[in-house]
């Protein structure tokens, strides 16, 4: 059983719109949530993360917003530029779970100039 | 400040050999992991350290081991290649804020 699931494996977007991408959970131990970027044959780089305690959290262009009730989260882009365009990995972590996280399968963003 | 180290960055194994991918942080960190990401899937957790000396298994730890003698390093061995554990391999550290750091990656050939 998956517990972290990102339903959708590619997202494309034209330049300055908005990018939003989406992730599911099912494990409510769950109390930090991540999101990492990952470009072609490098390792993946975290980008912004929120605590359950909050329901947004916002950094530059990049906002991170979680509906514990739901056990969804998303990743708004604002604006979207051609240098986003990578793999976007969503992950989970429990605090009692020795800082494991459990990552989604992550989705594959193009924008488009 | 190099952050996380991998070598090597692609190796080609037949089956059956036998090899060691490297891990080294200069952060200090005490919790490190390693992960495999197949083709179109996230990563899955082969093993974690929570310090030196301490090591455990995690979602898919067959037909690897690991050891933790330094804080610094934690290599992972591979001791009898099969054409599954063809993969990209990812080493990750982090200090306790859940964030974690990721190495660039090896990508391994089993044929």
């Amino acid at each position: 059983d998956q517990q972290v699931k990102q339903n959708s494996p590619s997202l494309s977007v034209q330049e300055g719109r908005i990018s939003i991408l989406n992730c599911d959970y099912t494990n409510s131990m769950f109390d930090y949530f991540l999101w990492y970027k990952k470009y072609p044959a490098e390792g993946p780089t975290f980008l912004i993360s929120i605590s359950s305690i909050k329901d947004k959290n916002e950094d530059g262009r990049f906002t991170v917003f979680l509906n514990k009730s739901a056990k969804h989260l998303s990743l708004h882009i604002v604006p979207s530029q051609p240098g986003d365009s990578a793999v976007y990995f969503c992950a989970a972590s429990a605090k009692s779970n020795a800082g494991k996280s459990t990552f989604g399968d992550g989705t594959t963003l193009t924008v488009k100039p | 400040n190099a952050g996380v180290t991998q070598t090597p960055k692609f190796r080609i194994l037949k089956i059956g050999q036998s090899m060691t991918l490297q891990c080294t942080q200069d952060m200090n960190h005490n919790y490190m992991y390693w992960y495999r990401q197949d083709p179109g899937m996230g990563l899955k957790l082969i093993y974690y350290s929570v310090g030196a000396g301490i090591t455990d298994k995690g979602e898919v730890p067959n037909g690897y081991n690991v050891s933790r003698s330094t804080t610094e390093d934690f290599p992972l061995r591979l001791e009898l290649a099969a054409p599954s554990q063809t993969s990209v391999y990812f080493c990750a550290c982090h200090g306790g804020t859940e964030t974690q750091y990721f190495g660039p990656g090896t990508r391994l050939l089993v044929l």
